[in-house]
């Protein structure tokens, strides 16, 4: 069982919908980063938040961090083909020096 | 965008030899770490360094040893390769732990046959 469970894992949608995604886990984390994996790449970040409750919006992109710190989300407006990808939240726990990765979510986008 | 190289980008071994992946930066990043990344389990952390001659484990280190001897290079050796182990491979440095952006490679795809 990993720390950080994403739902869903597969997400296919038409252009122009909106979408959340979810990132869960039961253990508390002092921070928290959104990255999106094209193929044959590694991860990018996106976005990192670190208060509870906390709000940051990248363009039609908007992140979300649980008040208790333990969950966050991504809600994307009107997706795109080009938001296609997969989706990984990281965690940093209070203690210790790891980052751990959500489960991922692979998101397509159709025209 | 940080420079990081791994190397070999694939390679297919067979079972119960050993197996050594490298990771090149050059951005002069305290951390550096080895992840593997299997479908449906997203990224899982094997080893980091935060320091030179200082690593650790992660949550799968059964089967895996680290080095790093130099700050600039992070060496992941699979002592003796099981099919288990057939995955992507991803390095990744930061400037510090935690809060701080996470660098990635593009990663090494290991086939053990």
């Amino acid at each position: 069982t990993q720390l950080l469970e994403q739902s869903p894992q597969f997400l296919s949608i038409q252009e122009g919908e909106n979408l959340t995604v979810y990132c869960n886990s039961s253990s508390v984390f002092s921070s928290l980063q959104w990255y999106r994996q094209e193929p044959g790449e590694g991860p990018v970040l996106l976005v990192t938040v670190v208060t509870g409750g906390e709000v940051k919006k990248l363009k039609r992109l908007t992140f979300q961090f649980g008040d208790a710190r333990k969950d966050s989300s991504l809600h994307i407006t009107a997706a795109q083909p080009g938001d296609t990808g997969l989706y990984l939240c990281a965690g940093a726990r209070p203690t210790g020096n790891q980052f751990y990765f959500g489960t991922g979510t692979s998101l397509t986008v159709i025209p | 965008d940080a420079g990081i190289t791994q190397s070999p980008r694939h390679k297919v071994t067979e079972t119960g030899t050993p197996v050594t992946l490298r990771c090149h930066q050059t951005e002069n990043h305290r951390y550096m770490y080895w992840y593997r990344q299997d479908p449906g389990h997203g990224l899982r952390l094997i080893h980091y360094s935060y320091g030179v001659k200082d690593t650790d484990k992660g949550e799968v280190s059964d089967g895996y040893s680290v080095s790093r001897s130099k700050t600039e290079d992070f060496l992941l050796t699979l002592e003796s390769a099981t099919s288990s182990q057939t995955s992507v491979y991803f390095c990744a440095t930061g400037q510090g732990a935690l809060d701080t952006e996470a660098f990635f490679g593009q990663g090494t795809r290991l086939t053990v046959v």
